[in-house]
């Protein structure tokens, strides 16, 4: 099946600094990107869905100028936590797929600690 | 605003038995529905995709029904494994909404 790689997959920094995370479709091209927030035992929160060449579009409540998401190609999109502080922490997770009615195919996640 | 329930947080049954999972939605018209399984840690694995227009879909033990009148769609696990032992998520349209989730617990 279709492969979706995220990078890291763990990250620890500092409260104030910024972190950038990584999502890659290997194997196809996606028109639509999905950036979630997991808390422990609770659901996917959804932050914001891109689309290639596009602003983000952010679901509310989610600030759009801590929580940067570029969606540069149809390969590539990344998501930048600035100035981080510890109740940010949490597991994020992109998705992609290739068009509507399709299934998303989801990255490992990436675990955010906020010192 | 759209609200989505999954029935009752952990659900536990004996290895092959039917696992039979809910997702009720409300304030939503979905054009189709989708199911997801997701392992401690991990991200969520694509299960099965049902369109408005599917009565049900399925694929090897797995069974996904879709009522558009009572809002609800059902996800079964047939002849259940303890490899089965995740937790499920059903996900809404295009936005890809997703519900609590529902974790099983399948006991030898």
């Amino acid at each position: 099946g279709a492969v979706v790689s995220q990078h890291p997959s763990w990250v620890i920094c500092k409260s104030g600094t910024s972190v950038k995370i990584e999502c890659r479709s290997l194997d196809f091209q996606a028109t639509t990107m999905f950036w979630y927030r997991q808390f422990p035992k609770q659901s996917l929160m959804l932050m914001a869905t891109s689309n290639e060449g596009s602003k983000a579009t952010y679901e509310q409540g989610v600030e759009k100028d801590k929580f940067l998401i570029n969606h540069a190609s149809l390969t590539l999109s990344t998501l930048t936590v600035t100035s981080a502080h510890p109740e940010d922490s949490s597991f994020y997770i992109c998705s992609a797929r290739t068009g509507e009615y399709t299934e998303a195919f989801f990255g490992q996640g990436t675990r955010l600690t906020v010192v | 605003s759209q609200k989505i329930e999954q029935n009752s947080e952990a659900l536990n049954i004996q290895e092959g038995k039917t696992a039979t999972l809910t997702c009720n939605y409300t304030n939503y018209s979905p054009a189709y529905l989708q199911w997801y399984r997701q392992d401690p840690g991990r991200g969520p694995v694509f299960l099965l995709l049902i369109r408005e227009n599917e009565k049900e879909k399925r694929k090897e033990r797995l069974k996904v029904t879709f009522d558009t009148t009572l809002k609800q769609s059902l996800f079964h696990i047939t002849a259940s494994q303890p490899a089965d032992s995740a937790t499920y998520l059903c996900a809404l349209g295009g936005k890809l909404i997703f519900g609590q989730g529902t974790e099983l617990s399948v006991k030898p």
